[in-house]
């Protein structure tokens, strides 16, 4: 079965830094881009950041770009996403998805989604 | 960045009823446009991509058409499953972007 499974939620306090994690399973995971997207509560969804499959390509959104690093690690078929400098409006779920299509840097569709790990930014 | 607009914001159907839902890009993402069901609690689920493929596993009630700006989902005989929030997402450019989203709810 694929699978996307993320941790390292919680509440932090503006301004601290937060790790999230997400392994994969069921799937070649070096085969494909990786993806964070995030959901305010009671809000849509926005994409965070992605990785090529080996790292040589990433990318920000603008809302997150300075504050966050995105990385991976193949070998232990995991994604990481370092939040620095945490802001009230980073309060949201964050979720790991995988790209429709294998292999390549480009913007795509997401057909597997893990179950997110919701980070608080409160005081 | 390309900004999606969904209408309408929320659609009231019966159980049985066709929904029509509108997707419109701010300029032409030819056909890289998806659309995802959320239900409560639950990560998005992807329906359509390529603007008109199914995803594996989504029953043929499930349609989109469209190309450029304008883009629809039709749900050809609401099933009390299908009661969730829909979101439409380009991925012509980056960054990709998602759409406010549609709410079907019960009439």
């Amino acid at each position: 079965e694929v699978q996307l499974v993320e941790s390292g939620g919680g509440l932090v306090q503006p301004g601290r830094s937060l790790r999230l994690s997400c392994a994969a399973s069921g799937f070649t995971f070096d085969d494909y881009a990786m993806h964070w997207v995030r959901q305010a509560p009671g809000k849509g969804l926005e994409w965070v950041s992605g990785i090529s499959w080996n790292s040589g390509s990433i990318g920000y959104a603008d809302s997150v770009k300075g504050r966050f690093t995105i990385s991976r690690d193949n070998a232990k078929n995991s994604l990481y996403l370092q939040m620095n400098s945490l802001r009230a409006e980073d309060t949201a779920l964050y979720y790991c998805a995988k790209p429709e299509m294998i292999s390549g840097w480009y913007p795509d569709a997401f057909d597997i989604w893990g179950q997110g790990t919701m980070v608080t930014v409160s005081s | 960045e390309i900004v999606m607009t969904q209408s309408p914001a929320t659609l009231s159907v019966s159980p049985g009823e066709r929904a029509t839902l509108s997707c419109r890009a701010s300029q032409s993402v030819s056909s890289n446009l998806a659309w995802y069901q959320q239900k409560p609690g639950q990560a998005p689920r992807l329906l359509i991509y390529g603007a008109s493929t199914r995803a594996t596993g989504i029953p043929a009630r499930f349609s989109g058409s469209g190309s450029g700006t304008e883009f629809t989902l039709t749900i050809s005989s609401l099933q009390s499953e299908d009661f969730a929030v829909y979101y439409c997402q380009q991925y012509n450019n980056w960054p990709v972007t998602f759409g406010g989203g549609t709410k079907v709810e019960i009439k």
